[in-house]
């Protein structure tokens, strides 16, 4: 069974970053790309970008390109996500969840709720 | 890029069938695959439907999927409705950047 543990809540202020990290655990962490996706308190989902450990490079959509940077650390079985200059409207739970063939999430974290606020 | 559209949100009885739909802004609904998410309130996303139509072990044989070409659109149909089924219901699948698009989600309720 695969299990993927995310950090826990945080506040940030405007113009900080925050990192957010997603153990994964029940199977081959490399051999599948890790997705990060958020949610905006009342809103749907939204996809952010995601790695595949063993390739390495990051994929990240358009609307957050330059201020994402997701990582994986196959030593760890973790991958991270770190969003920067923050802004109100960034305040959200974000999700990791494991990717399969065809973009297909089949497991997800269990979201870490992420404020900010001055 | 394309968008998913979805009804803001559905209503049904418990045992009656409800079905919810994702239709596809420009490009074929066809071209990519579409997957189906439940979400209950205060939850993650658990996917229900894969590729379309394929159900993963354990969602039950009430829920089934389909796409259709002449409305450019793709389905997910819940029979024998349960309370337990009352969630938000999103649609998602990936355009030529290989990027993840959702739908704006379906809040179905159990009446």
């Amino acid at each position: 069974q695969v299990l993927l543990v995310q950090s826990g809540a945080e506040v940030k202020k405007p113009g900080s970053s925050v990192k957010v990290s997603c153990k994964s655990s029940g199977d081959t962490f490399s051999s599948y790309a890790i997705t990060w996706v958020r949610q905006v308190p009342g809103q749907g989902l939204e996809w952010i970008g995601g790695v595949i450990p063993i390739f390495v490079t990051p994929h990240y959509a358009q609307k957050f390109q330059g201020r994402v940077t997701i990582t994986a650390d196959e030593s760890t079985s973790t991958a991270y996500m770190e969003l920067d200059s923050l802004k109100s409207d960034d305040t959200a739970v974000y999700y990791c969840a494991r990717e399969r063939s065809s973009f297909r999430l089949d497991y997800w974290g269990q979201g870490t709720p992420d404020t900010v606020s001055s | 890029n394309f968008m998913l559209a979805q009804p803001h949100s559905v209503s049904e009885s418990p045992g009656k069938t409800v079905t919810i739909s994702c239709t596809r802004s420009s490009g074929s609904i066809a071209s990519t695959y579409v997957h189906w998410y439940q979400q209950r309130p205060g939850s993650a996303p658990t996917n229900v439907i894969y590729e379309n139509d394929q159900r993963p072990s354990g969602v039950p044989d009430r829920f089934t999927g389909s796409i259709d070409s002449s409305s450019n659109s793709a389905s997910l149909t819940i029979s024998g409705l349960e309370t337990e089924d009352e969630a938000d219901y999103y649609c998602q699948s990936y355009d030529s950047s290989d990027q993840g698009v959702f739908g704006g989600g379906t809040k179905l309720t159990v009446l």
